[in-house]
């Protein structure tokens, strides 16, 4: 199965700034997904990177707000831009494989 | 707009005795899976369900799925303790990949 880290693991923020959360995966992967779990609340979708393409984005998210990079079959990035309290969620990466999905351990960010 | 409802969204039972989270789902989907989550950790994959009745069992959950009545079903028997966490079902729309979540069984096991 698919070995997936992020970074940072977390991080407390201030309104205003941005921050880029990384997704590395063990193995080359067409396709990898970046959730938000609102604190306790489900997952949700925001958007599907798929390497040599623009990221897809659900209906809710924009890409000014959620800025994504693909550069690479094992690598992404997310980025949160212009952050609110809203914003203070948990970040998941994942990826598809193989049938199965599998989750990043995730970055909880903390807006204030 | 495919819909994924779970119920029922918290449970508490005494060890040793059965239950069972459903998994409804607006409309056809190649793929059902089922997570677990414990507090401040990320998913772990429990089982994914392909076909009309599929069954899987891993320990003391069980896994089923019929896609006529688009319902998957989780049967925990005799819980214990350790499988407190919330458990969430998740649905593949038209073999995309791009799950929609239900809302989350927060499961209590008291001792």
């Amino acid at each position: 199965s698919a070995v997936i880290s992020q970074k940072p693991s977390r991080d407390i923020c201030q309104r205003g700034t941005s921050l880029t959360i990384q997704c590395q995966v063990d193995s080359q992967v067409t396709m990898m997904f970046w959730y938000r779990q609102q604190p306790g609340q489900s997952l949700t979708l925001i958007a599907t990177a798929n390497q040599g393409s623009e990221a897809t984005y659900e209906s809710g998210f924009v890409i000014d707000k959620f800025p994504i990079s693909r550069p690479n079959l094992t690598f992404s990035t997310l980025t949160v831009s212009n952050m609110s309290p809203e914003d203070s969620s948990i970040y998941l990466c994942s990826v598809a494989e193989g049938g199965e999905q599998y989750f990043g351990p995730g970055t909880r960010l903390t807006v204030t | 707009e495919l819909k994924v409802e779970q119920n029922p969204l918290f449970l508490s039972m005494q060890e040793g005795k059965n239950y069972t989270i459903y998994c409804n789902y607006s409309t056809t989907s190649d793929r059902l899976y089922w997570y677990r989550q414990d507090p401040g950790k990320s998913l772990e994959s429990l089982f994914v369900l392909l076909s009309n009745g599929a069954v899987k069992q891993e320990g003391r959950l069980m896994a089923s799925l019929d896609t006529k009545a688009r319902l998957s079903t989780l049967h925990i028997t005799a819980a214990v303790h350790d499988l407190s966490a919330t458990y969430f079902c998740a649905v593949d729309g038209a073999g995309s990949y791009q799950l929609t979540f239900g809302k989350g069984t927060k499961l209590s096991v008291i001792p």
